[in-house]
């Protein structure tokens, strides 16, 4: 079994700023990849990012990026140039191939003007 | 194909009636799950399928719960003798599962209120 762990229930960051969300997990597999999804308020949750474990480089996907950590089992978030559009619930999940994913409780991100 | 589409959005229940709720996938994906999220709270795997055979269930999902997917198409989510405790949000989520890695889509969610 997995668990997910994101130690921030809420932040807030300015708008242009750089905010970094933070999440840690435990799981056994060690094939598995490694999820952040962003669910804006009244809205469907969609993929920000992805990692995939056996890669040591960390993904980038323009603004957003992770410090993916495999001894720790940490997977962080790193948003640059924060933009109003960011606000929104966020959530780490790891995925051991294909067959579920294990959600953490979230982060509230609240990017300011 | 605008997504996964999930019928109804909202749905008021009074307690120990029965409700059902619909997924439609995105075409030709063979992974279909779903999900609860209670308010505040990240979403919990409940089951999912490949094509029509239903091949992991939660044990969050009692046995007044009970979720199909004939022919492989859409999906449907049956809670019977709603308790209060069933007042969540359901999401459903399709993927085209080839081996490894594979990007889940997510529907908007129905909201379940059981009073």
């Amino acid at each position: 079994a997995q668990t997910v762990t994101q130690s921030q229930p809420e932040m807030s960051v300015q708008e242009a700023e750089t905010v970094t969300l933070s999440c840690t997990y435990d799981t056994s597999e060690n094939n598995y990849y490694l999820f952040w999804y962003k669910q804006p308020p009244s809205r469907q949750m969609i993929l920000v990012i992805r990692q995939e474990a056996y890669k040591q480089q960390n993904a980038t996907e323009n603004r957003f990026s992770v410090n993916f950590q495999k001894a720790a089992k940490s997977f962080s978030l790193k948003i640059s140039d924060s933009q109003l559009g960011d606000t929104a619930m966020y959530f780490c999940a790891p995925d051991n191939a294909g067959n579920m994913l294990t959600f953490g409780g979230g982060t509230r991100l609240m990017v300011k003007p | 194909d605008t997504g996964v589409s999930q019928n109804p959005r909202h749905k008021i229940t009074k307690r120990g009636q029965n409700v059902t709720f619909r997924c439609d996938p995105i075409s030709e994906h063979n992974r279909l799950y779903w999900y609860r999220q209670t308010l505040g709270q990240g979403p919990e795997f409940l089951t999912y399928f490949q094509n029509e055979a239903q091949l992991e269930k939660s044990r969050l999902l009692s046995d007044r719960f009970s979720a199909e997917r004939p022919k492989g198409s859409f999906s449907t989510l049956e809670i019977q003798r709603t308790e209060q405790g069933d007042s969540a949000m359901y999401l459903c989520a399709s993927s085209h599962y080839t081996g490894g890695y594979t990007e889940a889509f997510f529907g908007q969610g129905t909201r379940l209120t059981v009073v």
